[in-house]
């Protein structure tokens, strides 16, 4: 248990379906990530929010669109995908601080039909 | 950019040491870690260099030369529940980002 949450758990959506990936952390900490995690392949950095503002947009299509309310939630919202975007998606939090790791959430298992 | 390399795949016996290598290229650098990672599960965190040298935790040492964009994870007296991927992040002093190779994948045998 790392303090950072994410639900759905498991999700299967058609490509013309609207749904939303949720992460929260009470860790206190000021940077989230999503990540995008493929068979074979790195890690994926998608969005970074530090203080609650989008600093880092990593050439994600529109289809996938990030928000940060607040510094404890995190939402991704997914419209019209495609079935290459099936993969495990990944939050994580960090403090910010020089030195600190970050701490990722269990995950959310999107597989587009 | 970053281009942070390891090996895919590695076996090792049980009662073993390993090492496990990992190159990068970064623009700021401030910081690399490592992570382990079960199957089906998240990535937990092992060990963090940003000076150069050894850092030892237990069984798990982490080893990094940043002249040379070099680091290692060393686990010693191996036991099955290390089987895992074991994940190289470097974080840039740009924005807070993390990135990370493809992973290595240990196998643990008896």
């Amino acid at each position: 248990e790392t303090g950072v949450t994410q639900t759905p758990r498991h999700l299967v959506m058609g490509m013309t379906n609207k749904k939303s990936l949720k992460c929260e952390q009470h860790l206190g900490h000021n940077a989230m990530y999503w990540y995008k995690q493929s068979a074979k392949k790195p890690l994926e950095l998608m969005f970074v929010y530090n203080f609650k503002e989008q600093t880092e947009n990593n050439s994600v299509p529109s289809r996938f669109s990030p928000e940060c309310p607040n510094s404890s939630h995190l939402f991704l919202h997914l419209h019209t995908l495609q079935p290459e975007d099936s993969a495990l998606y990944l939050c994580a939090s960090s403090p910010g601080g020089q030195g600190t790791e970050a701490f990722f959430g269990q995950g959310t298992r999107l597989t587009v039909v | 950019g970053q281009n942070i390399d390891q090996p895919t795949e590695m076996t090792a016996t049980e009662g073993a040491i390993v090492q496990i290598n990992c190159t990068y290229q970064t623009s700021g650098f401030n910081g690399l870690f490592w992570y382990q990672q079960h199957a089906g599960e998240a990535p937990t965190f092992l060990s963090y260099n940003v000076l150069d040298g050894l850092e030892e935790k237990g069984r798990f040492s982490s080893f990094l030369s940043r002249s040379k964009g070099y680091s290692y994870l060393l686990l010693k007296e191996l036991q099955m529940k290390d089987s895992a991927s074991y994940l190289c992040a470097v974080r840039e002093n740009t924005g807070n980002q993390f990135y990370f190779g493809t992973g290595t994948s240990l196998t643990v045998i008896p």
